[in-house]
């Protein structure tokens, strides 16, 4: 069963890049069915698409709100990707949630991970 | 850029009632539309796709509807398990839009 589980430091500064991996298990990273994803949850707040890749065509997509300053990349030989946002401010504090997204089920979330927090200091 | 208005914010109810929430578009969408429960501390979990396609192992209880720009999430007896915020989400390529949430409460 495919297991998505993020990782990286929970406290960042204030201007400096929030670097976050997730890694994937049970599962191909490479299967041509699937985007991969980011999102964040503000403490008590929604849920924002941050940006996608698809591996299979080495695409990737931002949300334009922070296209300036999201880089998503992957290494297969890890089974990972990758999320960096520079130059954060206290507006991006947040849960950050690695997903699957299907093609299957209409690009729809059918996996995630369990999320990370990330505190932003200044 | 389409917006996705989720009603109400909002919910309370007891145990047994019949639930509706209902997510708007702001532009017709056709069916790219599906529904997510998360509850506090977790990661959302996908219910509905397609607008009314059930996801394996989601209670037959849940259901969804609609097309264009209304579309709707009931539950037709609300159990314990279903005191969660529920979330509404858009896919157009290539970009993914929730709505802002349910929070679906115990009167």
């Amino acid at each position: 069963q495919l297991q998505l589980q993020e990782s990286g430091p929970g406290l960042v500064k204030s201007s400096e890049t929030l670097s976050l991996t997730c890694i994937v298990s049970g599962g191909s990273i490479t299967n041509s069915n699937y985007y991969w994803g980011w999102f964040r949850q503000p403490p008590g707040k929604g849920l924002e698409w941050v940006g996608s890749m698809y591996y299979y065509s080495g695409s990737t997509y931002y949300n334009p709100s922070l296209k300036s300053r999201v880089t998503i990349s992957v290494d297969t030989s890890k089974s990972q990707f990758s999320l960096r946002l520079q130059s954060v401010t206290a507006a991006d504090a947040a849960i950050y949630y690695c997903a699957r997204v299907s093609g299957d089920y209409y690009y729809a979330m059918d996996v995630w991970g369990q999320g990370t927090a990330v505190t932003v200091s200044s | 850029d389409i917006q996705m208005t989720q009603s109400p914010s909002t919910l309370s109810a007891s145990v047994g009632d019949r639930v509706t929430i209902t997510c708007r578009a702001s532009q017709r969408i056709s069916d790219w539309l599906a529904w997510y429960q998360q509850k506090p501390g977790k990661a959302p979990n996908l219910l509905i796709y397609k607008a009314s396609t059930l996801e394996t192992g989601v209670p037959s209880r849940f259901s969804g509807s609609g097309s264009g720009t209304e579309f709707t999430l009931t539950i037709s007896s609300l159990q314990p398990d279903d005191f969660a915020t529920y979330y509404c989400q858009h896919y157009n390529p290539y970009s993914w839009t929730f709505g802002q949430g349910t929070k679906v409460e115990i009167k």
